[in-house]
This record gives structure tokens, C-alpha cells and sequence, in this order.
């Protein structure tokens, strides 16, 4: 059973535009963490957040915390072709390991 | 700094061969994690560690054990390797604390293919 679920799966976009990639479930998390994978590497930690409401900001990347603690946003502003990559969103449920979004995969052509 | 290595970074396996998985990591974190990732697919957890000697199987363990004599050391064993095992293999480690603030720092992974 996948808990967390991404949308869209896929996103291909010009360089210069905007995207909202989403993560929901109908699980309460604790925390949820966002990750970008580039091609042949693991995937790097961009950001937690910790609290109903919360909003985060990355340059040009911002991250919010649903109110409930069931969901949460990544918007990106004026892609680049170097935020190109698998992004993965993970909650954690006060248990020892995280719980991985299904994933979404952006393409961002110059 | 290393963080977490693993070796080797690519394996080709014929069918029904054996391979260790090494992971290492040299940050003194607590927990550590099997993953593999199929292609254009996510993360599906194999196996885990809370601590030196103590393991727990993720949600997908058959075909693959572990062990944990060490903090810095969790190494993935495929006893009789299948064509369905054909994957990337991703180690990762954490500090976890209590609210999970901690993230993970992942390995550049294992690109094994069975033939």
C-alpha cells in the first residue's frame, strides 16, 4: 500500500516556467522531508518540514506543510534546466524509517 | 567527508550467483537502509538497521539478507541471484531522532543486472 502519493507522475517544462508538484495521503505525518535525484546518484536532501502550515523557502524552490500534516507542495519558480530530476517527498510516522512518495519526474529544455 | 560509499558501483550477475553489496558509512549514524529503486520507479525499502546487531525487514526482504556487526557497516548479501533482481541498490543512513527531523544521506548507489 502506497501511503504517499505524487502527482503529476511526469512534468516537461521550458526553461522560465513555473510547477506545483504534490504530495498527498490520508496519513498524518510527523515530518515530511523533500528529495531531488539526478541521473546515477542517490537522492539529496532539499528541506523538512515539521509543522502544520509551515512554509519553507530554497532560492527558488518553496515547500509547504499541510495544515493537517496529510499533504504537502513544492513550487518552483523560473525553472532551469539544472532542476531537472526525480523528485521524492517522505513522511515519517514516528517510527524508525521513512515512507517514499511515488515520485515525480521532471524534464526542465532550455 | 565520504559519507555513505558503496561498492561496487555496477555488477553484472548470472543467474543463480551470489554477491555482497557493500555499504559504509562514516558518520556515525544509528540507522541505516536498504533500498532499491527499479527503473522510473521509486524507493522500496529491503532491509534496515536500528544499531549495530539489530536488523528488520522492509517491505520487500525475499532474496536478501543483511547484517550489522558494526555501526559503520550494513552489507546486502543476494544468495541465488533472478532476473527480477535487476535493479539499482541505494544504501542510506540517518541519525533519527524523535521527530524525524533527520534526513537521510544516501549512497550513489549499485547498478546490478542479472542475466
Amino acid at each position: 500500500t502506497q501511503l504517499l502519493e505524487q502527482s503529476p507522475q511526469f512534468l516537461s517544462i521550458q526553461e522560465g516556467e513555473n510547477l506545483t508538484v504534490y504530495c498527498n495521503s490520508s496519513s498524518v505525518f510527523s515530518s515530511l522531508q523533500w528529495y531531488r535525484q539526478e541521473p546515477g546518484e542517490g537522492p539529496v536532501l532539499l528541506v523538512t518540514v515539521v509543522t502544520g502550515g509551515e512554509v519553507k523557502k530554497l532560492k527558488r524552490l518553496t515547500f509547504q506543510f499541510g495544515d493537517a500534516r496529510k499533504d504537502s507542495s513544492l513550487h518552483i519558480t523560473a525553472a532551469q534546466p539544472g532542476d531537472t530530476g526525480l523528485y521524492l517527498c517522505a513522511g515519517a510516522k514516528n517510527t524508525d524509517k521513512l515512507i517514499f512518495g511515488t515520485g515525480t519526474r521532471l524534464q526542465v529544455f532550455p | 567527508n565520504a559519507g555513505v560509499t558503496q561498492t561496487p558501483k555496477f555488477r553484472i550477475l548470472k543467474i543463480g550467483q551470489s554477491m555482497t553489496l557493500q555499504c559504509a558509512q562514516d558518520m556515525n549514524h544509528n540507522y541505516m537502509y536498504w533500498y532499491r529503486q527499479d527503473p522510473g520507479m521509486g524507493l522500496k525499502l529491503i532491509y534496515y538497521s536500528v544499531g549495530a546487531g539489530i536488523t528488520d525487514k522492509g517491505e520487500v526482504p525475499n532474496g536478501y539478507n543483511v547484517s550489522r556487526s558494526t555501526t559503520e557497516d550494513f552489507p546486502l548479501r543476494l544468495e541465488l541471484a533472478a532476473p527480477s533482481q535487476t535493479s539499482v541498490y541505494f544504501c542510506a543512513s540517518s541519525t533519527w531522532g524523535n521527530r524525524a527531523d533527520y534526513g537521510y544521506t544516501f549512497g550513489s548507489g549499485t547498478r546490478l543486472t542479472v542475466v
